[in-house]
């Protein structure tokens, strides 16, 4: 079955960065997009942004623009999430998330989210 | 931007009734883009219910969604103790994709 693994948890210090990974298994890596999301405490989840694991292309949500960086590595089938400039505001958990359509060239995502990784929480504090 | 409200904020309920969960958006949602995610304390959000109505692979049939438009609804036909949670709606028309703050479902 299709399985998110990430990596375990941060605690970095305002202005750090962050780089958070997704392994992912039991699909195709490079056919479907992957989707990184974030949940406060208390709050529903925020999407950030998306990258096509076929051709590393990306797209980020305007919030995040400038201090946002989705890559990928294929030969591990491997998603990651780097977050700089990191603030309390950050305070998050991290999810990846696959899409669900099945793209074998172009442009192809429905952007909703199934399944999710387990999370990655991210905590920014001095 | 579309902002979805979902009401009520909180539902105390007891296994085996009938929950319907509303999710309102400001804007009209085109394609009948929305999905329904249920979460537990813990662990991440769990994709229920796509494209409004289509139920994700896995999911009981007493898990069921509809409208259209701008007004849409989740409903639970008959509760069992498993189903406490919080619920998500998200809409993914346009960008940015944005979810409501969530019902939550407890136990009365």
């Amino acid at each position: 079955q299709v399985r998110l693994v990430q990596s375990g948890a941060e605690v970095k210090k305002p202005g750090a960065s962050v780089k958070v990974s997704c392994k992912a298994s039991g699909y195709t890596f490079i056919t479907s997009y992957m989707h990184w999301l974030r949940q406060a405490p208390g709050q529903g989840p925020e999407y950030m942004g998306m990258i096509n694991p076929r051709d590393g292309s990306t797209t980020y949500a305007q919030e995040f623009q400038g201090r946002v960086t989705m890559t990928r590595d294929t030969s591990t089938s491997t998603a990651y999430l780097e977050l700089s400039g990191l603030t309390s505001e950050d305070t998050a958990m991290y999810y990846c998330a696959k899409d669900p359509e099945y793209c074998d060239g172009g442009v192809c995502y429905m952007a909703y989210f199934d399944p999710w990784g387990q999370g990655t929480l991210v905590t920014v504090s001095s | 931007e579309i902002v979805l409200t979902q009401s009520p904020g909180t539902l105390s309920l007891s296994p085996g009734e009938r929950v319907t969960l509303s999710c309102r958006a400001s804007q009209r949602v085109s394609s009948d883009f929305l999905a329904w995610y249920q979460q537990k304390p813990g662990q991440a959000p769990r994709l229920l219910i796509y494209d409004v109505s289509s139920r994700a692979t896995g999911i009981p049939d007493r898990f069921s969604g509809s409208g259209s438009g701008t007004d849409f609804t989740l409903t639970i036909s008959r509760l069992e103790p498993e189903d406490f949670a919080v619920y998500y709606c998200q809409h993914y028309a346009s960008t940015p994709y944005t979810f409501g703050q969530g019902t939550k479902l407890e136990i009365k």
